[in-house]
């Protein structure tokens, strides 16, 4: 199984801040990665696929990258809407998702 | 606009079995390409993914669920199942339906998730 680690598990930001967010592969998944947002009560939004690719309608604010391993989903300058649990999910072997980063208001 | 919906009961008996239907609105179940998934979301944890069908019967599952997981079609209804035997309270869980887009497979339609107790 790909272990997929997320870090760091809770990211305090202030509006109109930069947030990195990572993902950290137990193995090589090339460019297999996705990015969700999950609010509370609502089942999780596609961000990011292959890595680096918004899915349609998802703000230019949002940006993937990385490839092999290493991950980042960068939000430029977080509005108040964008505070929410965030997983990568990799699809290279069976698929796995991470444990999440939750992104809350400093 | 694709939607999904879960459907079934809320509350199944340990040890008993879970059959939940997600009726598929907005696209075709036989679209090619396109594959049907669940995924779920134990209370406050985070997302697992079951298993997904392709509507030919191709099926693919989780290794650590794979001896009690079927899953199936139906292209006459438009809908797909889950169906989860020998549960137990670790099953208690919010359940997803999801589309696996047919390009870059990676589930970009969801329902709006069931959840599901085990208890007695």
């Amino acid at each position: 199984e790909i272990v997929l680690t997320q870090s760091p598990a809770t990211l305090s930001v202030s509006p109109g801040e930069r947030a990195t967010l990572s993902c950290r592969a137990s193995q090589s998944v090339s460019s297999h990665l996705a990015w969700y947002q999950q609010k509370p009560g609502q089942a999780p939004r596609l961000l990011i696929y292959n890595a680096t690719n918004r899915a349609t309608g998802v703000p230019a604010r949002f940006s993937g990258s990385g490839s092999g391993t290493d991950f980042t989903l960068t939000i430029s300058s977080l509005e108040t809407e964008d505070f929410a649990v965030y997983y990568c999910h990799q699809r290279h072997y069976r698929r796995t998702f991470g444990q999440g980063t939750r992104a809350e208001i400093k | 606009q694709v939607r999904l919906q879960e459907s079934g009961p809320g509350l199944v008996k340990p040890s008993g079995t879970l059959s939940l239907t997600c009726d598929v609105s907005g696209d075709s179940i036989t679209t090619p390409n396109t594959w049907w998934a669940w995924v779920r979301q134990p209370p406050g944890k985070g997302l697992e993914w079951i298993g997904e069908i392709y509507h030919v019967g191709y099926t693919n599952y989780n290794p650590s669920l794979e001896s009690r997981v079927t899953t199936s079609i139906d292209i006459s209804k438009n809908q797909f199942s889950l169906t989860l035997r020998s549960v137990t309270a670790a099953d208690t869980a919010v359940y997803f339906c999801a589309r696996l887009n047919n390009v870059f497979f990676y589930f970009d339609f969801w329902g709006q998730g069931i959840l599901v107790t085990v208890s007695s």
